[in-house]
């Protein structure tokens, strides 16, 4: 399995609340990805990484902020939850772009009431 | 028009059966295509990947990828009950390996 750790793996907050998802990976791969899934939606990204410091947004990145300091370690904020925003979080990781693979974390389920 | 498109299912093959995954996508620039299983609850497991047009196998999984009518999918031969899962198509286009997915199917595989 790759080495990828999402913490927390659940969480309950409330609304206008400020909360932070962390993903850590062992494989010093470039690239990582936050992505939500939701019923009938399927997993949407929300933003990803190419570097330290290198970030850009994805499909559904309003109300969400990243912030990449060190290979290892990619965060999602959520400057002030919303229930539109209780989802199941995952982090993916890959390699290199092109002919590669990614691979996900366990998830981290949010509940905001 | 959805970009990556799954019949939702559930697809119910009986045990032993081949069950056949198929996807469709409206973006021509994809480049890479991948079949996930994700059990419920759990997260994505990456069980194929194919790049070119023609059939990949691996063990039971067979992946079909079709360029010029804009599918792929996938065949498990021998299906077993542990195969019972949603099937997620995602695809690749341009920089950065971003993914996006379909809805993914779900199987149910019967005794």
């Amino acid at each position: 399995d790759a080495g990828i750790t999402q913490s927390p793996r659940h969480k309950v907050t409330e609304t206008g609340t400020p909360v932070t998802l962390r993903c850590h990976q062992t494989e010093n791969h470039r690239y990582m990805y936050w992505y939500r899934q939701d019923p009938g939606h399927g997993l949407r990204l929300i933003h990803y990484s190419y570097g330290v410091k290198d970030t850009d947004k994805g499909e559904v990145s309003d109300g969400y902020s990243v912030s990449r300091s060190k290979t290892e370690d990619f965060l999602l904020t959520l400057e002030s939850a919303t229930s539109s925003q209780t989802s199941v979080y995952f982090c993916a990781i890959s390699e290199a772009q092109g002919e590669t693979e990614a691979f996900f974390g366990q998830g981290t389920r949010l509940t905001v009431v | 028009q959805k970009e990556v498109e799954q019949n939702s299912g559930p697809l119910s093959v009986p045990e032993g059966a081949i069950a056949s995954l198929n996807c469709t996508y409206s973006d021509r620039g994809s480049q890479s295509f991948f079949w996930y299983r994700q059990y419920s609850g759990k997260s994505p497991e990456l069980i194929m990947s194919i790049y070119s047009n023609g059939d990949k196998e691996d063990g039971r999984f067979t992946a079909q990828l079709n360029k010029a009518s804009q599918y792929v999918s996938l065949l498990i031969r021998d299906s077993q009950p542990s195969d019972s899962a949603t099937y997620l198509c995602a695809l690749s286009t341009g920089t950065a390996s971003k993914l996006t997915f379909g809805t993914g199917t779900r199987l149910q595989v019967t005794l």
